[in-house]
């Protein structure tokens, strides 16, 4: 079975802190990995995924598969990205996402 | 840039009533999505639609719901008889599996309040 487990519902920081949001995985195969994020009043969009190996937003996620985690950090966290974070996984056969529960990443001032 | 446009943006029905949410999805995507997400839940799969039929669906996915593709632009979900418990947002996704890049666009939502 797939399985996608972010393991805080709420991480709130100050600005300026590091801040790592957890995902963890459970999956026979060699899925791909994403984060999305969600805005306030705004829709699901892609922030990055695992193949890309980019820094988007200052945000980077290595996929660990001996610890099957895909943890989304930042060194400095800002203000503008409190939002709620969802990690997902797509099979290679790529016709179905699972998403994890999500995480609230509040950053105050 | 291209947008996965969805309506109505918030509809409120009457339990037993019959709900269509209505879906455009990108023009050149082949691989259509409907997901809901319960108030303060997590992103629910219900459905994936390819080449003009269901490819996948959930176990949430039963039979008062369904979904067409009337017209090769708009993709549609029909819930026939809704129940408090449909409350919830509904996205409408899309994805081009010609493009190399496993990524799933987005709507914005529709809002489905039973009373």
């Amino acid at each position: 079975a797939q399985r996608v487990t972010q393991p805080e519902k709420l991480l709130s920081v100050f600005k300026g802190a590091p801040v790592e949001l957890k995902c963890n995985y459970s999956y026979s195969g060699s899925p791909e990995l994403f984060w999305y994020v969600q805005y306030s009043r705004q829709r699901l969009q892609l922030l990055l995924r695992h193949i890309s190996r980019e820094s988007i937003k200052g945000f980077t996620a290595d996929l660990n598969k001996g610890e099957t985690s895909f943890h989304l950090k930042k060194p400095f966290a800002q203000e503008e990205d409190s939002a709620m974070y969802y990690c997902a996984l797509s099979p290679y056969n790529f016709n179905k996402f699972y998403f994890g529960s999500g995480t609230k990443l509040n950053v105050k001032p | 840039e291209p947008e996965v446009t969805q309506t109505p943006s918030h509809q409120v029905t009457q339990m037993g009533q019959e709900v269509i949410l209505r879906c455009v999805p990108i023009s050149n995507h082949l691989y259509f999505y409907w997901y809901r997400q319960i108030l303060g839940q997590k992103v629910e799969f219900l459905v994936s639609f390819y080449n003009n039929e269901i490819s996948e669906k959930s176990e949430i996915f039963d039979d008062q719901f369904s979904v067409e593709r009337p017209d090769g632009s708009n993709f549609t979900l029909k819930i026939r008889s809704t129940k408090l418990e449909d409350s919830a947002m509904y996205f409408c996704a899309s994805q081009d599996p010609n493009s190399g890049a496993n990524v799933l666009t987005f709507g914005a939502g529709s809002r489905l309040t039973v009373l």
